[in-house]
């Protein structure tokens, strides 16, 4: 199964909204409606963002929002504050228990 | 609280072994799939295996399949990763991660253990 594709880095200023793409296939991201994104602070536990494509858990600012398109899952970040700062995977469910990663993303609030 | 609390990384020459445990409290632990990921230096997640809650079912990358080995233990509330044949590329933080019981994925993640595997 190879990784997902997501950009290397996004970068906005505070205020600004970001948008992270993750492309997969139709055997994973087009294919269950279980695209999962996580934010990585180093050192830190990843944290569960969006769930289910679309949505939030509890806790999580509704700051972070969740789509899909085709085969193309996006994670977007609306009024960026500097604690976003951090990596973001998504995570996609591949079929028979199995699980697929983005390559993950860089955030810089500039 | 739910809290995972990752052991039993280290340093191990290339063909070697490691045990690497997961201390899960806070939750009902047999009730929940669980799940070892792992993020190699400079590189992104990977998923490398999972359980089911009653251990019946495991599930691996191809990464892993035929020198992995995962297990649990209920009683104890842990869960285990056995590695064989250690290579370089495993070289990685492990992270092991609660699934959810709603949808597919993990909700609650442990901060990691490190396995360097280099002679």
């Amino acid at each position: 199964q190879s990784a997902l594709t997501q950009p290397r880095s996004v970068s906005g200023s505070p205020g600004q909204s970001v948008t992270i793409s993750c492309t997969g296939t139709s055997s994973d991201v087009g294919g269950y409606n279980y695209v999962s994104w996580y934010q990585h602070h180093p050192g830190k536990a990843p944290k569960l963002m969006i769930y289910e494509v679309t949505k939030r858990p509890s806790g999580v600012p509704d700051r972070f929002s969740g789509s899909r398109s085709g085969n193309t899952a996006s994670l977007t970040i609306s009024g960026l504050q500097a604690e976003d700062e951090a990596d973001y995977y998504c995570c996609s469910y591949a079929g028979s228990y199995s699980y697929v990663f983005g390559i993950g993303t860089k955030v810089t609030v500039l | 609280e739910v809290q995972l609390l990752e052991s039993g990384g280290g340093l191990v020459q290339p063909g070697g072994s490691l045990r690497l445990s997961c201390a899960a409290s806070g939750f009902t632990f047999s009730s929940y799939a669980m799940t070892w990921v792992r993020q190699a230096p400079g590189k992104g997640l990977e998923w490398v295996s999972g359980i089911s809650g009653s251990g019946g079912g495991t599930y691996y990358a191809d990464s892993a399949k035929g020198r992995f080995t995962i297990s649990r233990d209920n009683l104890e509330n842990t869960l285990y990763l056995q590695m064989n044949s250690l290579r370089a590329e495993d070289t990685a933080v492990y992270y092991c991660a609660k699934d959810s019981l709603y949808f597919y994925g993990m909700d609650v993640w442990g901060q990691g253990t490190t396995v360097t595997v280099s002679s």
